[in-house]
């Protein structure tokens, strides 16, 4: 089962940040967590992935809590192409798979 | 990270009949994932394929449905086996060395 807890849908207006929230209160020691995007059922795109210091690179940024027990992706300027669903998902490293969640369904709105 | 390639991209299938699908990838990888992702749901994993054993199968998926085929690093196959409507959905396979990557995903639609 999906160890994390997102929100259903979100709506952001174009050009500005978008927060997606995500909690994963059961979050092991060893356990990064991973974001995901999924545009029009295309197969799922990697965003950002993070331990427990933020993360940032040309797409997203990745602030986690100091617990770790939750976290939230940031696109900064969000455009109509950042209209997908996306997944927080908590993983060790290494060679298993993504078990995913319901994901957060981001509408961008011109 | 490596890139996938897999197809048919989409397919209609009468009920009854197998559909094989095949993801190939451009580097050796030890694993291979193979998920379903049923109209307006989340992405579940099938199968993990490991080259040179059966695959493992999650819960509610069994081998007689879903046959995977290993035959070398680089080559997976994943055939849905008498199909039903219910069996429409897109079908994705993955892998998750150097980085997850999936392919763009099977569109299959079963009537």
């Amino acid at each position: 089962d999906a160890k994390t807890t997102q929100p259903t849908s979100m709506d952001c207006a174009e050009g500005r940040a978008a927060n997606l929230p995500c909690n994963h209160s059961t979050i092991s020691g060893n356990e990064y967590v991973y974001w995901y995007r999924q545009i029009h059922s295309q197969g799922p795109q990697y965003i950002i992935h993070g331990l427990k210091n933020n993360e940032t690179n040309e797409m997203a940024s990745l602030i986690i809590t100091e617990d770790r027990k939750s976290s939230t992706l940031i696109l900064p300027h969000a455009t109509l192409r950042d209209t997908a669903v996306y997944y927080c998902i908590v993983r060790v490293s290494g060679n298993t798979p993504l078990v995913f969640g319901k994901g957060t369904r981001l509408s961008v709105i011109a | 990270s490596a890139v996938i390639s897999q197809k048919p991209s989409r397919d209609i299938c009468q009920r009854g009949t197998s559909l094989t699908i095949q993801c190939q990838v451009d580097s050796q990888v030890t694993m291979m994932f193979w998920y379903r992702q049923q109209p307006g749901q989340s992405l579940t994993l099938i199968a993990t394929a490991n080259q040179g054993s059966e695959a493992t199968y999650e819960s509610g998926f069994v081998i007689d449905k879903f046959p995977i085929s290993r035959p070398n690093l680089t080559f997976s196959t994943l055939t849905v086996s008498n199909m039903s409507p219910e069996d429409s959905s897109i079908y994705l396979c993955s892998v998750g060395e150097g980085g997850y990557t999936f392919g763009s995903g099977t569109r299959l639609t079963v009537v």
